[in-house]
C-alpha cells in the first residue's frame, strides 16, 4: 500500500542553521507529494507540493524536490528562524479526483535563538 | 480570508456521553474530510465526503462513530457512546475537486476540536 516515512524528531537547531527533514515514500505510479506544517495549537497548513518527478515545490524559504529515483521528497531550508518551530508532515496523494492524503508521522522542529 | 471553522474547540466529557463535533467548510468547497490526531497513531483519516455523499469511511469505527453532512455548509462527526480511547484532536478539512483542477487540489484544515473523554 501507499506509505510515507519521515525522520524521527525532534530536530533541534539554532537560528540560521540549515534544515533537512527526510521523507521517503512507497507508492505505485506517480503520486503527488506534499509538505504540511502544524504550528502549536493550530490545524495543518499546506507548505508546498510537487505533482511530478523532478518538480521542486517552494514556499517561505522551504524547498523540496520530487525524486522518483530515490522515492524521496526531503524538506530543506537554508536558514531557519525561531518562528519555523512546528511539526512538519510529509504526505502523498495517489491519483486525481480523490483527495485522500496519506501522512507521515510528523517531525517536530525546535529552533532556538 | 476564507477558513474552515470547527466547534467546539475543546470538549471534556465523561465516558458514555454523546459527543458532536461540527465543521463549516470553506464556502464553495465540495469535499470534506475528518481526521483524528493522536500521539500514538499520528494523523488518521476517518471519513471523507464529496458533494455531501460519503466516499470513504473505512477509517471510522462504525459501531460508535457517525459522520454526516446535513447540508453543504455543515459537517458533523458524532461519537456515541464516547470512550477514553477516543481522546484526540479531531480535524476537519475541506477542498475543491472539479474536472481540470486535479493538480490544484489542496486540503484546508480547520483548527481542530480537542476531545478529552474521562
Amino acid at each position: 500500500g501507499n506509505s510515507v516515512t519521515q525522520m524521527e524528531g525532534p530536530v533541534t537547531l539554532s537560528e540560521e542553521a540549515f534544515l533537512t527533514i527526510n521523507c521517503t515514500y512507497t507508492a505505485t505510479g506517480y503520486p503527488s507529494l506534499f509538505w504540511y506544517v502544524q504550528y502549536p495549537g493550530e490545524g495543518l497548513q499546506l507548505l508546498l507540493k510537487a505533482t511530478k518527478a523532478d518538480d521542486k515545490g517552494s514556499n517561505k524559504g522551504f524547498e523540496a524536490t520530487y525524486r522518483k529515483e530515490t522515492t524521496s521528497f526531503h524538506l530543506e531550508k537554508g536558514s531557519v528562524q525561531v518562528s519555523d518551530s512546528a511539526v512538519y508532515f510529509c504526505a502523498l496523494r495517489k491519483g486525481t479526483g480523490f483527495q485522500k492524503l496519506v501522512f507521515g508521522t510528523g517531525t517536530r522542529l525546535l529552533v532556538s535563538p | 480570508d476564507a477558513r474552515v471553522t470547527q466547534t467546539p474547540r475543546d470538549k471534556v466529557t465523561e465516558m458514555g456521553q454523546e459527543v458532536t463535533m461540527r465543521c463549516q467548510p470553506i464556502l464553495g468547497h465540495n469535499t470534506v474530510f475528518w481526521y483524528r490526531q493522536t500521539m500514538m497513531q499520528g494523523l488518521e483519516l476517518l471519513a471523507y465526503f464529496r458533494n455531501r455523499a460519503p466516499l470513504d469511511d473505512s477509517g471510522m469505527p462504525k459501531d460508535r462513530f457517525s459522520a454526516e453532512m446535513p447540508d453543504a455548509t455543515l459537517a458533523t462527526l458524532k461519537i456515541q457512546p464516547s470512550e477514553p480511547r477516543d481522546s484526540a484532536v479531531y480535524f476537519c478539512a475541506s477542498g475543491l475537486t472539479a474536472p481540470g483542477l486535479a493538480y490544484q487540489e489542496t486540503q484546508y484544515f480547520g483548527p481542530g476540536t480537542r476531545l478529552l473523554v474521562l
